[in-house]
């Protein structure tokens, strides 16, 4: 059973990249069937999806937030990497990765990760 | 992008009654050349990542209960709980997949009353 499991630092100060990693368990990430995503929520808010890549390499963003992120793929190490630069307050929230195969609904998703923004 | 509105933002029913979730695409999520609907919803529950309960508008997702009902179509869809249980209390959302940028709704809350 495929499984994601988040992981970063809790804490960014402004102006720095915040950097996330989600690991993939239970399945491979070079799998043909699965994307793999990003989705944040900032607290007491609704989700906002921040971009899919395949481990292909392809890749669709916000274009909300294409000029600051990068995602990209490791399958030495079965993990998905999320960069997201020149953050500020606003990009206070939980930062989920989830997974969608041929049509764009997301299962499974991972428990995410609280990232805060601040001095 | 697709706005999807969610309505009401709240809601408490009684154990045992019926809760309706309205959502509406600000355009179509439906394609004529294979008659689906591109409309996802999910439960978030307190302290949660969302959860996938329904996909293509109204097929349920495997292991959820059928008291939980999709319909609707074009930009009008409906998530429905036929007997509400105090398991059901979370937030639910909609989700269109027709295009990029996915977006989902607000969120609808519902508590017990």
């Amino acid at each position: 059973q495929l499984q994601l499991q988040e992981s970063g630092p809790g804490l960014v100060k402004p102006s720095e990249t915040l950097s996330l990693t989600c690991i993939v368990s239970g399945g491979s990430i070079s799998s043909n069937t699965h994307h793999w995503n990003w989705i944040r929520q900032p607290p007491g808010k609704g989700l906002e999806w921040i971009g899919s890549i395949y481990y292909s390499g392809s890749m669709y963003y916000n274009p909300s937030l294409k000029s600051r992120v990068t995602m990209s793929v490791d399958t030495s190490k079965n993990q998905v990497v999320l960069n997201l630069s020149s953050v500020t307050a606003a990009d206070t929230a939980v930062y989920y990765c989830a997974s969608h195969q041929w049509e764009w609904w997301f299962d499974p998703w991972g428990p995410g990760t609280l990232v805060t923004v601040s001095s | 992008d697709i706005v999807m509105t969610q309505s009401p933002d709240s809601l408490a029913v009684s154990l045992g009654e019926r809760a309706t979730i309205n959502c509406k695409s600000s355009q179509s999520v439906s394609y004529s050349s294979n008659n689906k609907n591109y409309l996802a919803w999910y439960q978030q529950k307190p302290g949660q990542s969302p959860k996938l309960l329904i996909y293509w508008a109204s097929t349920r997702e495997s292991g959820v209960p059928d008291r939980f009902s999709g319909s609707g179509s074009g930009t009008d869809f409906t998530l429905t709980i036929s007997s509400l249980q105090a398991e059901d209390v979370a937030v639910y959302y909609c989700q269109q997949y027709y295009n990029v940028p996915l977006t989902f709704g607000g969120g609808t809350k519902v508590e017990i009353k």
